[in-house]
């Protein structure tokens, strides 16, 4: 069983919907990341949290250390939040050595 | 203020030719983190590195595969004797310091024929 757990694997959606993205962990972490890859490949860091919630425009990101699971949440979906969406854990080992989910691959239909 | 450059974006090599990949972090980052994702598969971790030193390459193949970041210029991950199974996407990404958020780079799509 992979120590880091996305669903869904795929999510098709239509524009203006409430989107959530989750990740189960099964290991002890310092802290969380919420990656975004577009299509031609490039990663970028959406949120890193260790506790509570954070947001950034229309993106929501929550986290249940207890639970030992995160939430990501988009707000009004666009066309252009089509991408892959990666929950990765620090598992506090020091050096970022980030255990990677599958990723979430969403589709947003005009 | 340039973020994480890699190159180049695409290599191609024949087996048993030697690769390498090239990052340069952001301004004011001295520590270096290579992942790799290969086809169909989530990314892994390979090697932390800050200046002159490699702090953590447990992710990285034992033979064939080395890391550096000197203390002038990028951070180089090379491979030599490349196989099939390089084939992937290298993706470098530089912090300010550790445990702070990571800024990743493009990546390098390595193809070997």
């Amino acid at each position: 069983k992979n120590e880091v757990e996305q669903s869904p694997q795929n999510l098709t959606a239509q524009e203006g919907e409430f989107i959530t993205i989750n990740c189960s962990y099964s290991v002890g972490i310092s802290a969380l990341h919420w990656l975004q890859q577009h299509p031609g490949g490039g990663i970028v860091s959406l949120f890193m949290l260790s506790s509570g919630k954070k947001k950034h425009g229309r993106l929501i990101a929550t986290i249940n250390i207890q639970e030992k699971h995160s939430s990501l949440h988009i707000t009004a979906s666009h066309p252009r939040d089509s991408a892959v969406y990666i929950c990765a854990v620090d598992r506090g080992e020091g050096a970022q050595k980030l255990v990677f989910g599958q990723g979430t691959r969403l589709t947003i239909n005009p | 203020n340039a973020g994480v450059m890699q190159n180049p974006r695409h290599l191609v090599r024949r087996r048993g030719q030697e690769a390498r990949l090239r990052c340069s972090p952001m301004k004011g980052h001295s520590h270096v983190y290579w992942y790799r994702q290969l086809p169909e598969e989530g990314l892994k971790f390979m090697v932390y590195l800050q200046k002159e030193n490699i702090i953590d390459e447990s992710g990285m193949p034992k033979e064939r595969f080395s890391a550096e970041f000197p203390k002038e210029g990028p951070s180089i991950l090379r491979i030599q004797q490349v196989v099939r199974g390089d084939s992937a996407a290298y993706f470098c990404a530089s912090s300010r310091l550790q445990g702070e958020k990571l800024f990743f780079g493009s990546g390098t799509q390595l193809s070997v024929l």
